[in-house]
């Protein structure tokens, strides 16, 4: 059975404080790894895909790393405006019909 | 990426009474969509995935004659909660996916809650 545990669950960083979300698998034949935002009452925000280890993928400030066990999501000078909560999925080789396999999210909340 | 609307956005009922949702694709002719529910501060639980034509396929766990999915067209999937209770009442999210391993977009969600 596949498994995404993220942490921390929550975290506070003053705006421009850099820091780094951690999503730990486990999955049988990973086929993709995808990090969203979800803002309260919404649905989630595609931010990235990563495919195999050693991937790397940018967004303005956020920057997503994929190794065979765990990808980061790092928040390079974060804003408050980057407040919300970030959750990691995987699609495996298992799931029929592609769906994805979510964790519980980091809630990230950058103060002013 | 594709462009998911979901009607209503937030709908309140009677224990008992059936709710139905609906998932459109504006903007790209979706083979397959899926249904997840989230409950707070929960994951996403993907539910089932919508095949258009065809019978929806359900995760372990999930009543099928409870949630009973259509997808007639290649941009309109709708999740009817039969028989609504308390217990039903969660945040239900859709989603588009892409053909094959690839990222799937998702609808603003539709807040359920059961009196």
């Amino acid at each position: 059975e596949d498994q995404v545990t993220q942490s921390p669950e929550a975290l506070r960083l003053q705006e421009g404080e850099s820091s780094s979300l951690n999503c730990s698998y486990t999955v049988s034949g990973l086929r993709g790894l995808f990090w969203y935002r979800q803002d309260p009452g919404k649905g989630p925000e595609f931010l990235f895909t990563l495919y195999s280890a050693g991937e790397e993928k940018e967004k303005e400030r956020l920057k997503a790393t994929l190794t065979k066990k765990e990808s980061f999501l790092h928040i390079t000078a974060p804003k408050p405006e980057d407040s919300a909560t970030y959750l990691c999925a995987v699609q495996g080789a298992t799931r029929g019909a592609d769906g994805l396999t979510f964790g519980k999210g980091t809630h990230l909340i950058i103060q002013p | 990426g594709a462009v998911v609307s979901q009607h209503p956005s937030r709908v309140i009922c009677k224990s008992g009474t059936s709710v139905k949702i609906e998932c459109r694709s504006l903007d790209f002719q979706a083979t397959t969509m899926f249904w997840y529910r989230q409950f707070p501060k929960q994951s996403l639980m993907l539910m089932a995935t919508s095949n258009e034509g065809s019978k929806a396929t359900y995760e372990q766990g999930v009543e099928k004659d409870k949630f009973l999915i259509n997808h007639a067209s290649l941009t309109l999937s709708t999740l009817t909660v039969t028989s609504a209770h308390p217990e039903d009442s969660s945040f239900y999210i859709c989603s588009v996916g892409l053909a094959g391993p690839d990222t799937q977009y998702f609808g603003p969600g539709t807040r359920l809650t059961v009196l």
